[in-house]
């Protein structure tokens, strides 16, 4: 089965609301990431925590990492109809650079 | 920022023929980059990774010989999906991984919509 599973799939709220998406890993990582990618385009990278922190905050994002549980969640608070978008995790592993997705949240945001 | 870009960023061709789709770091040399191929609604998987002047390495259940990928310099990368076929349709996504980058973070270019007819 795929690395990196994600809930929920599909996150439907109202402008100024949060988003919380959680994401679920199976291996030991040097690092997870969380992406934004807008329909049929391509990925832009919001985030990146590493195995030894634990908490994360970029603007409006907050990201946590609980390596015991190997979860993530993804924080997007006062939620804009901007922010409507899939919304991935992906792990790097120790053994290398190769990423591993996550099978992603579909956020809208309603304005 | 670092910035990917991929040419084409669409293309339909005729079930039988070749498709080149290039992957280029524009301001910032990648000794890796990496090929995705995503279909709709679903999540990235990866492909192959590709290395400066070295062969690629291919994922488990990925053809060598149908999807070609040169990476003949630090800035350009190359997939050639050969004698394409309908179940070839997709959305396909490099990133690139930067020379000498401050993390570990992958630039990803915008993807290339192939639709195979």
């Amino acid at each position: 089965s795929q690395q990196g599973e994600e809930d929920p799939q599909a996150l439907s709220i109202q402008e100024g609301e949060n988003a919380t998406m959680n994401c679920s890993y199976k291996t030991s990582i040097n690092n997870l990431q969380w992406y934004r990618q807008n329909s049929g385009r391509g990925l832009v990278h919001l985030i990146l925590i590493r195995s030894n922190e634990r908490e994360k905050h970029s603007g409006r994002l907050r990201v946590t990492l609980d390596t015991s549980k190997k979860s993530s969640s993804l924080l997007i608070t006062a939620s804009r109809a901007a922010d409507t978008a899939s919304y991935f995790c992906a792990t790097e592993g120790t053994s290398g650079s190769r990423l591993t997705f996550g099978e992603g949240t579909q956020l809208t945001v309603n304005p | 920022g670092a910035v990917v870009s991929q040419h084409p960023s669409r293309v339909i061709c005729k079930s039988g023929t070749s498709v080149k789709i290039e992957c280029r770091s524009l301001d910032f040399q990648a000794t890796t980059m990496f090929w995705y191929r995503q279909f709709p609604k679903k999540s990235l998987m990866l492909m192959a990774t590709s290395n400066e002047g070295s062969k690629a390495t291919y994922e488990q259940g990925v053809e060598k010989d149908k999807f070609l990928i040169n990476h003949a310099s630090l800035t350009l990368s190359t997939l050639t999906v050969t004698s394409a076929h309908p179940e070839d349709s997709s959305f396909y996504i490099c990133s690139a991984r930067p020379y000498q980058g401050a993390g570990n973070e992958q630039f990803f270019g915008p993807g290339t919509r192939l639709t195979v007819l």
